[in-house]
């Protein structure tokens, strides 16, 4: 079985300041992991994934995570934060499957 | 590559209706996927395809609702008889087997209301 934590359903960060979203695992083997990006409206936009080999892993728009299994964590961070970064962040989790368990969602607030 | 596309964007109907949503997915991707969205939640997987076969569907899947795949490229989701909690959006996503980790393409989804 497969699961995915997000911790904070809302995270606020002013204009230049670091961006973190949490995200914790539950899987019984090693894992792909995927954060997901999405605009009022709009599906999901992929911003990054990890495979095997490199646990840090750099996505689209500055955005990266890094793969911690002693932590099973996968957080996602941006050194700055810009007002267009502003939108639903997913964390999601894959056994191979085919079929990825989305978290709930992480809303980020950029202030200026 | 146009990206996946559905239609319609939204849907308004009254309970007890019918309706068809479409997914049009990339074109070179055999595998198709269904999830639902409410507020507040990420995509809750419904059903997913392979070429024409439909492989896999959630055991939270109503018999109220079907899905097709007819010739392999667009798919159509039905409800029957749609009830208040079917208000979601329904988003449609796509991948190519072939694409490590076959990451998921999303559709812009069709917003449903139920009044």
């Amino acid at each position: 079985a497969q699961s995915v934590t997000q911790l904070g359903s809302h995270v606020s960060v002013s204009e230049g300041a670091l961006v973190l979203l949490r995200c914790n695992y539950s899987s019984s083997v090693p894992p792909y992991l995927f954060w997901y990006v999405q605009y009022p409206n709009q599906g999901l936009q992929l911003l990054l994934k990890y495979t095997t080999g490199a646990t840090l892993v750099k996505g689209i728009n500055g955005f990266e995570a890094e793969f911690k299994k002693s932590e099973t964590s996968f957080h996602l961070t941006k050194p700055s934060a810009h007002m267009s970064d502003a939108a639903e962040y997913f964390c999601a989790v894959s056994l191979g499957s085919y079929i990825p368990t989305f978290g709930r969602g992480t809303s980020l607030i950029v202030h200026p | 590559d146009t990206g996946v596309s559905q239609n319609p964007r939204h849907k308004i109907t009254k309970r007890g209706q019918n309706v068809t949503f479409r997914c049009d997915p990339i074109s070179e991707h055999n595998r198709l996927y269904w999830y639902r969205q409410t507020l507040g939640q990420g995509p809750e997987f419904l059903t997913y395809f392979q070429n024409e076969a439909q492989l896999e569907k959630s055991r939270l899947l109503s018999d109220r609702f079907s899905a097709e795949r007819p010739k392999g490229s667009f798919s159509t989701l039905e409800i029957q008889r749609t009830e208040q909690g079917d208000s979601a959006m329904y988003l449609c996503a796509s991948s190519d087997y072939r694409e490590i980790n076959q990451p998921q393409h999303f559709g812009d989804g069709t917003r449903l209301s139920i009044l």
